[in-house]
């Protein structure tokens, strides 16, 4: 079966500096992979998707995300952090029908 | 990007009553639509798949006849929480897919937040 853990429940860091939400995942055959955040008392945004081609995908609000098949990981990244990045995201992959998700991290960005 | 919509935003209710809740795709069809709980400072957990015209496909422990989803149209599914209790109380999410290709990407509701008192 499809799946993805995310192993920190939360992440802190100061605005400014740079940010990795970690993601793994674990799938039979070819790995479709998202990312998405979520604000307080919302759905989930897009972020980004890798499914095939370049390694590095780049995606909204400056965000970008490394596939790396031999860790099997699908790290979020961005060089930069800002408190507004302050939210809950969601690493996800596409199962048989329908999308298998983490268990979710929460950012915090510090000024 | 498709913009996926639900009524009510928020619901509060008595224990004991129903609620439905309402999930419509805005600016595309919609073959395939997902359910989705999330409780607090959880994950989302997927309730039901249903395609439109066809019965819904309910995940293991998901009471079918508690939470009775519709999919009569291509851009509507509906979720209705029957007798609710205190315990149904979450987070739901809807989510609307095009087609069944690997990569279609899903777009999710705003969610609704139930209140059962």
């Amino acid at each position: 079966a499809q799946s993805v853990a995310q192993p920190e429940d939360q992440v802190n860091v100061a605005e400014g500096n740079p940010l990795t939400v970690k993601c793994t995942y674990s799938v039979s055959g070819n790995p479709y992979l998202f990312w998405y955040v979520q604000y307080p008392n919302r759905g989930l945004q897009f972020l980004l998707k890798y499914i095939t081609g370049d390694n590095l995908v780049k995606g909204s609000y400056g965000f970008e995300a490394e596939f790396n098949k031999s860790q099997t990981s699908f790290h979020l990244k961005k060089p930069s952090a800002l408190v507004s990045d302050s939210a809950l995201y969601f690493c996800a992959v596409r199962g048989l029908n329908d999308m298998r998700f983490g268990a979710g991290t929460r950012l915090t960005v510090k000024p | 990007g498709a913009v996926v919509s639900q009524h009510p935003s928020r619901v509060i209710c008595k224990s004991g009553t129903s609620v439905k809740i309402e999930c419509r795709s805005l600016d595309f069809q919609a073959t395939t639509m997902f359910w989705y709980r999330q409780f607090p400072k959880q994950s989302l957990m997927l309730m039901a798949t249903s395609n439109e015209g066809s019965k819904a496909t309910y995940e293991q422990g998901v009471e079918k006849d508690k939470f009775l989803i519709n999919h009569a149209s291509l851009t509507l599914s509906t979720l209705t929480v029957t007798s609710a209790h205190p315990e149904d109380s979450s987070f739901y999410i809807c989510s609307a897919r095009v087609g069944t290709s690997f990569g279609n990407e899903q777009f999710f509701g705003p969610g609704t937040r139930l209140t059962v008192l």
